[in-house]
């Protein structure tokens, strides 16, 4: 499928366990990011990535951890999941343009909801 | 650093009634600005854009002029529709910085 797509779409896990939400985009975009989205916080910026082998820290990325070994592809692991991780999380990509006019909008997955009991 | 302050909703209003979002940025030099619209259920996609001063984006009915002088990219429609009911999210990104700032967002519900 082309475009941009997340999965699982929606997970239920126990406090603890490990978890990786996946996202694969078809553009060949070079920026990626994770993004969670909860009531009242709007979206908060987990991590992103440059390109394939860099990434870096967004606002909130305690308990987080990512990769980017291909530019298609940027996992999110939770390593120990905690209930305060209890979101959903998108994905998002955007274009590596160096123009004067480049605007660095970004596309959007549909999410995955994540459920920590 | 950036940000992006956009109105306080819930806004609700009945259909064909005219609608303003306010949406005014703190950002360095001279960052292009977004509204995102984000409908139940689904991930944020780009409604309209602009790139630099009077810019105005526009898309479905949707207008947005790019006001630097009073930092701001007020998001309007003339007359909504009930499929208009989402959560609209202005936003900015600066040249070759690749993150962008989004503001908290707007539920915006129309009424038939």
């Amino acid at each position: 499928d082309a475009g941009i797509t997340q999965s699982p779409r929606y997970k239920i896990t126990e406090t603890g366990r490990q978890v990786t939400l996946m996202c694969h985009q078809t553009w060949s975009h070079s920026y990626m990011f994770w993004y969670r989205q909860d009531l009242g916080h709007g979206l908060r910026l987990i991590y992103y990535s440059a390109a394939a082998d860099i990434t870096d820290k967004g606002e909130v990325p305690d308990g987080y951890v990512v990769s980017r070994s291909k530019t298609e592809n940027f996992p999110l692991t939770l390593e120990s999941a905690t209930r305060s991780q209890t979101s959903v999380y998108f994905c998002a990509s955007s274009l590596r343009d160096r123009s004067p006019l480049s605007s660095y909008e970004q596309y959007f997955g549909p999410g995955t909801r994540l459920t920590v009991t | 650093g950036d940000s992006v302050t956009q109105m306080e909703g819930p806004v609700t209003l009945s259909e064909e009634a005219f609608l303003t979002i306010n949406c005014t940025y703190t950002a360095t030099g001279y960052p292009s600005l977004f509204w995102y619209v984000q409908y139940p259920g689904e991930g944020l996609q780009l409604l309209l854009k602009a790139t630099k001063a009077d810019d105005k984006g526009s898309n479905k009915g949707f207008e947005a002029t790019y006001r630097k002088e009073t930092t701001s990219f007020h998001l309007e429609k003339g007359s909504v529709q009930v499929s208009d009911s989402a959560v609209y999210f202005c936003a900015l990104s600066r040249t070759n910085a690749g993150k962008s700032t989004f503001g908290d967002g707007t539920t915006l519900t129309v009424k038939p």
